[in-house]
């Protein structure tokens, strides 16, 4: 069965510094993976995806995330985090038609 | 472009009671899919709908059903409420069958207590 993992319920970062959260992935066959962002009273917001190729993925409001099919991971990054990132971020994979979501990681980014 | 919509914003319900949530779908967009959020968990796929049929259903019970209009809008209907039950629900549209090209974009949801 296609399932991610979300290792860490909360990330703390210091507003400027590099933030990195953590996504493992287990499937059977290619597996393609999704990040979506989530702020209180809204839906999901799509950031990213891997399907193929290149294993560095750039994605929307500065966020990148790195395939990596060695260690199994699809980890979340972004260079210099902002206050305004603090929100809830989900990683998800497709399973046929259907996305299987982590349970997702609550980041804050502190002034 | 108008986006995914979903009403109500919230509701309260009771045990035993029924409900309806709506969700219309972005413009140009033929598939709806549902997923249920509970507090402190991602979003659990509850069924899709392409085209008036549904197509593909997760591990929820009976009790969770649902419509999709020739406009593409679509209900989701929960009857014989738990508490259980209490939980955000998604709504997502896609342009066809959600996959790795389609991509599902999502509404703001319907909180729902269930007391």
């Amino acid at each position: 069965a296609q399932s991610v993992a979300q290792p860490e319920d909360q990330v703390k970062v210091a507003e400027g510094n590099p933030l990195t959260v953590k996504c493992t992935y287990s499937v059977s066959g290619n597996p393609y993976l999704f990040w979506y962002v989530q702020y209180p009273n809204r839906g999901l917001q799509f950031l990213l995806k891997y399907i193929t190729g290149d294993n560095l993925v750039k994605g929307s409001y500065g966020f990148e995330a790195e395939f990596n099919k060695s260690q199994t991971s699809f980890h979340l990054k972004k260079p210099s985090a902002l206050v305004s990132d603090s929100a809830l971020y989900f990683c998800a994979v497709l399973n046929t038609d259907k996305l299987i979501f982590g349970t997702g990681t609550r980041l804050q980014v502190f002034p | 472009e108008t986006g995914v919509t979903q009403s109500p914003t919230h509701l309260i319900k009771t045990r035993g009671q029924q409900v309806t949530l709506r969700c219309s779908s972005q413009s140009g967009h033929n598939t709806v899919s549902w997923y249920q959020q509970a507090l402190g968990q991602g979003p659990q796929f509850i069924f899709q709908y392409y085209r008036e049929e549904e197509n593909g259903r997760g591990n929820f019970p009976p009790r969770f059903s649902g419509l999709q209009f020739p406009n593409y809008s679509s209900e989701l209907n929960v009857n014989a409420l738990e508490l259980d039950d209490s939980a955000l629900y998604l709504c997502a549209s896609s342009a066809g069958l959600a996959g790795i090209y389609n991509e599902q974009f999502f509404g703001p949801g319907t909180r729902l207590t269930v007391l």
